[in-house]
């Protein structure tokens, strides 16, 4: 099992560029996450998404979008990136969302992409 | 929305010692994560604990949600324990909400 996978691991863009952050899970969970996070910080919420289908905001979803293309994959895009997006993007999976009281709903992190945007 | 403060934000100890990590938030929750990011980057899951005590090993994690506070315990620390220490309470009510604490960077001293 490779877990959660993410691709690339780096990207350099120019302001007005526009990239597509790819991820996928191999452990057939529903639900899906996008974080990113600042030097620092801890993670903020990007966007989420319950489960295949559907794809909800998060805390800070403006200027990105997602698609939620079968189970396995969950990509965002940034479609005219600026420099407040660089960041450390990270992807997560879950058997259902992490909210709720079962014990299985814990979250698996990918390694990461490191975004600058000059 | 959640409010989260970790305590310490620093911590450096000497390899063998033991310490505890405080996590106070702000509303009611459904549920609490204890992450571990290594120097690496990588994001460990390291409890999912709603309210009483868990254990794994050195660690072990007890949260008090009618207190609306979480703690973490790491016994003879080591130096692979190095990294920084994030809570994440979250909850599903009306859309799924989940704020990560600035978190506790520890470093261990061999």
């Amino acid at each position: 099992n490779a877990g959660v996978t993410q691709t690339p691991k780096f990207q350099v863009l120019k302001t007005g560029q526009s990239m597509t952050l790819q991820c996928a899970q191999d452990m057939n969970h529903n639900s899906m996450y996008w974080y990113r996070q600042d030097p620092g910080m801890g993670l903020r919420l990007i966007y989420y998404s319950a489960s295949e289908g559907t794809t909800d905001k998060g805390e800070v979803p403006n200027g990105y979008n997602v698609s939620r293309l079968n189970k396995r994959e969950f990509s965002l895009r940034l479609e005219s990136a600026a420099p407040s997006q660089t960041s450390v993007y990270f992807c997560a999976s879950s058997e259902g969302l992490a909210g709720g009281r079962r014990s299985y709903n814990e979250q698996f992190f990918g390694p990461g992409t490191r975004l600058t945007v000059l | 929305g959640i409010q989260v403060e970790q305590s310490p934000p620093d911590l450096i100890l000497q390899e063998g010692a033991n310490s505890t990590l405080r996590c106070n938030f702000s509303d009611s929750v459904n549920n609490l994560q204890w992450f571990h990011q290594n120097p690496w980057g990588q994001l460990i899951n390291l409890f999912y604990i709603p309210s009483g005590t868990k254990q794994n090993g050195r660690l072990s994690a007890t949260t008090v949600a009618t207190e609306r506070y979480s703690l973490l315990y790491i016994s003879s620390s080591q130096t692979t324990d190095s990294g920084v220490y994030f809570c994440a309470p979250s909850e599903v009510a009306g859309g799924f909400k989940t704020i990560f604490g600035a978190g506790t960077r520890l470093f261990v001293k061999a």
